[in-house]
């Protein structure tokens, strides 16, 4: 498969489960983000890779926590999450020096 | 003020006339501009970038106004293919990394 995946597409948690998404690049983009859309609420940017290093954490829950094993996979690790976590989680690549992100298909969460 | 504004819509337009949107940014040192474009469920695709000398791209057309902060989209002899929801996006360096801001979004529908 090219470009970049996602998977779960769809996901149902309770509020005591541990998850993970996952997201994969076949682009060989160097720099990966975590982006949350919530219904009438712009793109909010959650965490940036750039060459495997965490650059950004725009002030995210401890709640949700990133892990980039190397260039080409990204993982966001989710715990103990609250109804108002539901949204859909979109991963996101992009070459360091490049304004250009090309998305996954995202995965829907729902926390109950 | 919103980083980057955009009127919600929805735009009901009958198939073959022309439409444009408008965005405005707020921050003067943004350095890049795109529209993306999001399907009902789906991921945001990039749709093309916005120069200041403009950039047309078939019957899409894409603008930049530094000097009063906004950028806009006209799309001409609209398809019903067109109907999703057009998002503006402004960049610029941040840290290191080129952070990437997101717009609500216009919704536009093409009417047969």
């Amino acid at each position: 498969e090219t470009g970049v995946t996602q998977t779960p597409r769809h996901l149902v948690m309770g509020m005591t489960n541990k998850k993970s998404l996952k997201c994969e690049q076949h682009l060989g983009h160097n720099a990966m983000y975590w982006y949350k859309q919530s219904a009438k609420k712009p793109l909010e940017l959650m965490f940036v890779y750039s060459l495997e290093e965490r650059v950004e954490n725009n002030s995210v829950p401890s709640r949700f926590s990133p892990e980039c094993p190397n260039s080409s996979h990204l993982f966001l690790h989710l715990h103990t999450l609250q109804p108002e976590d539901s949204a859909l989680y979109l991963c996101a690549s992009s070459q360091v020096h490049s304004y250009e992100q090309y998305f996954g298909p995202g995965t829907r969460l729902t926390v109950t | 003020r919103k980083e980057v504004e955009q009127d919600p819509g929805p735009f009901n337009v009958p198939e073959g006339a022309t439409v444009a949107f408008n965005c405005t940014y707020s921050n003067s040192a943004s350095q890049s501009f795109f529209w993306y474009r999001q399907d009902c469920r789906k991921e945001p695709k990039l749709l093309m970038s916005v120069y200041s000398s403009g950039n047309e791209d078939g019957r899409f057309t894409a603008q930049l106004n530094r000097a009063s902060q906004y950028i806009s989209l006209l799309i001409r002899d609209s398809k019903l293919s067109d109907s999703a929801t057009y998002l503006c996006v402004d960049s610029g360096n941040s840290g290191g990394y080129q952070k990437v801001t997101f717009g609500t979004g216009t919704k536009l529908q093409v009417i047969p």
